[in-house]
Formats: C-alpha cells, structure tokens, sequence
C-alpha cells in the first residue's frame, strides 16, 4: 500500500537554527508532492507543492523542499527558523490523476525564542 | 484559492446517536474531500464527494457509518453515525483544484462520551 513516513516526529530548534524535516514515500509512479503548514489553533495551509520541473521548489515564508526522485523523498527545509514557525507539518503525496492525498503522519516543529 | 467553513467546530456526543457536519466554501467547486484526523495521527482520506454523483468511500469507510451529501457546488455535509468513543477525532474537509492543490477547512472537533 501507498505510504508517506515523516521520520521526525517531534523537533526543537533554536531561532536562527536551520530546519530540514524528512518526507519519504512508497509509490513507483508520478506524483505530485505538498507540504502543508498547521500553526496552533489554525487551519491546514499549503506551504508549497511540486509537480514537475525543477525538483527545488520554493514555498511561502522562506520554505523550500527537494525532490529526490531516486530516494522517493521530499525534504522541507529553512535555512533560519523562526519563533513564528512554530506549528506542524505535514507531508502529502497525490498519485497523480487520482486528486487524492496520502498524508504523513506530521512533525511538531517548537521553535525557542 | 477558497475560504471554506465549517459546522460545528466542537461537539462533545453521546454513544449511539448522529453528528451531521457542514462544509461550506465561498465559491463552487467540483471536488470535496472528507478527511479524518484521529489523536496522535495523521489525516486519513474517508470519501471523495463530487457534486453530481455518489460519494466514493476510501477502504475502511463505509456509507452507512458515514453518509455524505453533496447538494451543490459550495456545500457538503458528513454524517457520523451510531457513533462510538473510537469516532472522536477531527473531522475537516478540503476543495481540490483543477490543479491538484487542496484548500482545508478548520475541522470539527468531535468528542464521543
């Protein structure tokens, strides 16, 4: 079956600190890869997406993530995190054509003042 | 992008009785999905309800414990029914693009006593 595994569960970092949170998953076919944002007491946003082309992408609030075709990953990364990102993130997956998503489990970012 | 709200968001329900949940979003969409996130886990796909046809329900869900209506293009409803402790979870929907993107309501927390 179809999964989407987010190794870090719970991550703490320091303001200014660098942030890469894993996403891997297990699908052979095309996909379409998101990362979705939940700050406390907010509805789920779109971070940033992929769908084809350059394998970097770049999302809102200085987010980016690669695709790693090879490695079936799609790592979130911010070179300096900040106390306002604190929230969970979320790792989705859409086998394409089929508009539906595979949602990793989430990680718990708190980010120290 | 869509607005999308729902209702309630919060109940606290009794065993054996029915929780119908609203979804409504500022413009029409063809695409609404059900999503359920229960404590400590990820968001699970339930059903896809497109206007004009009948609910496709995910492996795991059935109609009878989660009937969906979909009169028109801004609104949807779920119904959690004959509900058990095992159904507290939150309960969001979300509108697809034409583009595979996903806007999310803010959920219904539902707790079963």
């Amino acid at each position: 079956a179809q999964s989407v595994s987010q190794h870090n569960h719970h991550v703490i970092l320091s303001e200014a600190a660098s942030l890469e949170l894993g996403c891997n998953y297990s699908y052979g076919g095309t996909v379409n890869l998101f990362w979705y944002v939940q700050y406390p007491g907010q509805h789920l946003q779109l971070l940033l997406k992929y769908f084809s082309g350059d394998p970097l992408v770049k999302g809102i609030k200085g987010f980016e993530a690669e695709f790693i075709k090879s490695k079936f990953s799609f790592n979130l990364r911010k070179p300096s995190v900040q106390w306002s990102d604190t929230a969970e993130y979320f790792c989705a997956v859409e086998t394409s054509g089929t508009y539906k998503y595979i949602f990793g489990t989430g990680t718990r970012l708190k980010v120290l003042a | 992008s869509a607005v999308i709200s729902q209702k309630p968001s919060r109940d606290i329900c009794q065993r054996g009785t029915s929780l119908t949940i609203q979804c409504q979003v500022d413009s029409q969409v063809t695409m609404m999905f059900w999503y359920r996130q229960q404590p400590g886990q990820s968001l699970t796909l339930i059903a896809t309800a497109n206007q004009g046809s009948e609910a496709t329900y995910e492996s795991g869900f059935v109609i009878d414990k989660f009937p969906i209506s979909r009169p028109n293009l801004t609104f949807s409803t779920l119904t959690v029914s004959n509900m058990s402790p095992e159904d507290s979870s939150i309960y969001l929907c979300s509108v697809g693009t034409g583009s595979y993107e996903q806007y999310f309501g803010p959920g219904t927390r539902l707790t079963v006593t």
